[in-house]
């Protein structure tokens, strides 16, 4: 059973740096894109970050170009997103998902989502 | 970017109705139209990709069909647990997109 767990989320003031961390199960992680996904409260879907099978691909939102790093470790089968320079917008629950690409991708496994609040 | 327009925003129909939401794109994504459902307090599940394929285990009253650049997704005998938000999404080029999102209530 494909299992994704994430974590490393919370309250934080603008400005601060939030390291969000999600832990894979139950298939071969290097075999997967990797890609967060967030959701503002009562808000829409919003695609932030992709990274490809060894990560030598990254890919990002234009709001979060240059704050946010999508990493992974294929040892460990966890991905990560390093977030900086944090402001009220990026609130939302983020999820870690999985990505078939295709030029875009589509996103097949979810998992629950961890919440991210910036606030003072 | 490539815009998703997706309507209605909301909808209500009966148990055993057939309802349709529609996704229209900005520009031709060449069928890499994506569909799913959220529950409240849920993640999001994957139903259709490729405008019209399946995903496994997702029952066949969903399915998937494309017009040009105006995508469909079709629930037929519509079932209580059918209620939910569905949001459709290209996956033809970076960034992905989704549109806005249908509430389906169920009467």
């Amino acid at each position: 059973e494909v299992q994704l767990v994430e974590s490393g989320g919370g309250l934080v003031q603008p400005g601060r740096s939030l390291k969000l961390s999600c832990a894979a199960s139950g298939f071969t992680f290097s075999d997967y894109y990797m890609a967060w996904v967030r959701q503002a409260p009562t808000k829409g879907l919003e695609w932030v970050a992709s990274i490809s099978y060894d990560g030598g691909s990254t890919y990002y939102r234009d709001s979060v170009k240059g704050r946010f790093t999508i990493s992974r470790d294929n040892a460990k089968s966890s991905l990560y997103l390093q977030m900086d320079s944090l402001r009220s917008e990026d609130t939302a629950t983020y999820y870690c998902t999985t990505g078939i690409t295709t030029g875009g991708d589509y996103f097949d496994y979810w998992g629950q989502g961890v919440m991210v609040t910036v606030s003072s | 970017d490539i815009q998703m327009t997706q309507s209605p925003a909301s909808l209500s129909a009966s148990l055993g109705e057939t309802v349709t939401i529609e996704c229209l794109a900005s520009e031709d994504i060449y069928s890499n139209l994506a569909w799913y459902q959220q529950k409240p307090g849920k993640s999001p599940q994957l139903l259709i990709y490729d405008a019209s394929s399946l995903q496994d285990g997702v029952p066949s009253r969903f399915s998937g069909s494309e017009s040009g650049t105006q995508y469909s997704l079709e629930i037929n005998s519509l079932q209580s647990e059918d209620a939910a938000t569905y949001f459709c999404q290209q996956h033809h080029d970076y960034p992905p997109t989704f549109g806005s999102g249908t509430k389906l209530e169920i009467k």
